[in-house]
């Protein structure tokens, strides 16, 4: 069975241009998160959504980041401007169903503001 | 405050031989799950085991085992039989399930392992 996939795997670009991640959830999962990595703040959750609604953006920076799903087999993670503090790894996870099942997370992105 | 506290910023163990890596919790949910993952050098977060509040039994999974103890709050990982692959951080989160759609999982800060040969 095909895992969670995010693309692009890496990603260079320069500072106040715009980034756009991608990811595929497991298919069947409806819940849908956005983590970033850094070694200074660990894995933090940026966003989470549950059967394409956002439920919780509370973790998303400000808002230069957005993020969508507009559909069960599809989101996205935008920055912009995007600025070197957002240099990261981002991982995309997802889980069936409500209360206390496992993520699975994608391979992650890894992000490098110049 | 911390929800999850993983006190061993980094370990040490012999190939072939057991190791504790040491996690506790927060929580007043009744309800809750506790996990543990894998990142080893090339990025990816591998889901090792998974432990419910209401199980009555640990968890095993393989040479992976979960050392529950509910009332002191702690849900430790043991790796059996360590091999050289087993190097990795490996992390302790925890999802507090209040039977709705909102179920958010907090990370620790994550515990280094090295296998030594």
């Amino acid at each position: 069975d095909a895992g969670v996939i995010q693309s692009p795997r890496h990603e260079v670009t320069e500072m106040g241009q715009e980034v756009t991640l991608r990811c595929k959830p497991i298919s069947g999962h409806n819940s849908l998160f956005w983590y970033r990595q850094t070694m200074m703040r660990g894995l933090e959750l940026l966003i989470y959504f549950n059967n394409n609604v956002p439920i919780d953006d509370s973790g998303m920076p400000e808002d230069r980041f957005s993020a969508k799903m507009p559909n069960a087999s599809f989101s996205t993670l935008k920055i912009q401007p995007s600025e070197p503090r957002d240099s990261a790894v981002y991982f995309c996870a997802s889980s069936l169903g409500a209360g206390i099942n496992t993520q699975y997370f994608g391979p992650g992105t890894r992000l490098t503001v110049l | 405050a911390q929800k999850i506290t993983q006190t061993q910023p980094g370990m040490f163990v012999q190939e072939k031989e057991a190791v504790t890596l040491d996690c506790t919790y927060d929580t007043s949910d009744p309800s809750y799950g506790l996990f543990w993952y894998k990142q080893p050098s090339s990025g990816e977060m591998i889901f090792l085991i998974y432990q419910g509040s209401y199980d009555q039994q640990n968890a095993t999974e393989g040479r992976y085992s979960l050392n529950f103890q509910k009332a002191r709050k702690s849900a430790n990982l043991v790796i059996s039989a360590s091999q050289l692959g087993d190097s990795a951080m490996y992390f302790c989160a925890m999802r507090e399930g209040r039977g709705t759609s909102y179920d958010k999982v907090i990370f620790g800060p994550g515990t280094s392992l090295s296998v030594i040969p």
